[in-house]
């Protein structure tokens, strides 16, 4: 079955260190990609999208994540971590671009310790 | 920026009796929302998309007749779980997306803080 796949379903990393989380999807042709965080109580924020263009794309709070077409994968880095970014990130993708549904992958916890 | 104010955050519910959940667009005009279930440690999962002044469109496995989606307006929709049960807990998450084109940035959605539904 067609799919986003996040591989890391628990991060734990100390403050500083650098972060990537994979995301792999199963769609082929035209993706539009987003990465969402969502913070301890709070709802689901948007970190980064790519639509076309540069393959690396650069978000909100220091994170950039990179699409490689020929992996179909866009994994989100950060090289260092705060204690703040601890919280669940979702890779999300709509398969053919444009107005078609939005799948989540199953997330990935992130936790930083001081 | 755009925002989605869901209402209410937190509400329980003996089994049998039914729950409404608002989904409002606060400043921008929603033509369509989407209405996800969120189980615990997992993913959403998109149960809906209503367009507004038409029926909405369900995903297969979800029930129309216990789930009911009215999308009255461009800045609010309305999730009803009719006679819930105990098995209907969940986190119900809405978002909304404005007009526009694609390219423009509208497909990218903007979600509201949920709603907790506890059913006893």
């Amino acid at each position: 079955a067609q799919s986003v796949s996040q591989h890391n379903h628990h991060v734990i990393l100390s403050e500083a260190a650098s972060l990537e989380l994979g995301c792999n999807y199963s769609y082929g042709g035209t993706v539009n990609l987003f990465w969402y965080v969502q913070y301890p109580g709070q709802h689901l924020q948007l970190l980064l999208k790519y639509f076309s263009g540069d393959p690396l794309v650069k978000g909100i709070k220091g994170f950039e994540a990179e699409f490689i077409k020929s992996k179909f994968s866009f994994n989100l880095r950060k090289p260092s971590v705060q204690w703040s970014d601890t919280a669940e990130y979702f890779c999300a993708v709509i398969p053919g671009g444009g107005y078609n549904k939005l799948i989540f992958g199953a997330g990935t916890r992130l936790a930083v310790h001081p | 920026g755009a925002v989605v104010s869901q209402h209410p955050s937190w509400v329980i519910c003996k089994s049998g009796t039914s729950v409404k959940i608002e989904c409002r667009s606060l400043d921008f005009q929603a033509t369509t929302m989407f209405w996800y279930r969120q189980f615990p440690k997992q993913s959403l999962m998109l149960m809906a998309t209503s367009n507004e002044g038409s029926k909405a469109t369900y995903e297969q496995g979800v029930e129309k007749d216990k789930f009911l989606i009215n999308h009255a307006s461009l800045t609010l929709s309305t999730l009803t779980v009719t006679s819930a049960h105990p098995e209907d807990s969940s986190f119900y998450i809405c978002s909304a997306r404005g007009s526009g084109l694609p390219a423009s940035g509208a497909n990218v959605l903007t979600f509201g803080a949920g709603s907790r539904l506890t059913v006893l």
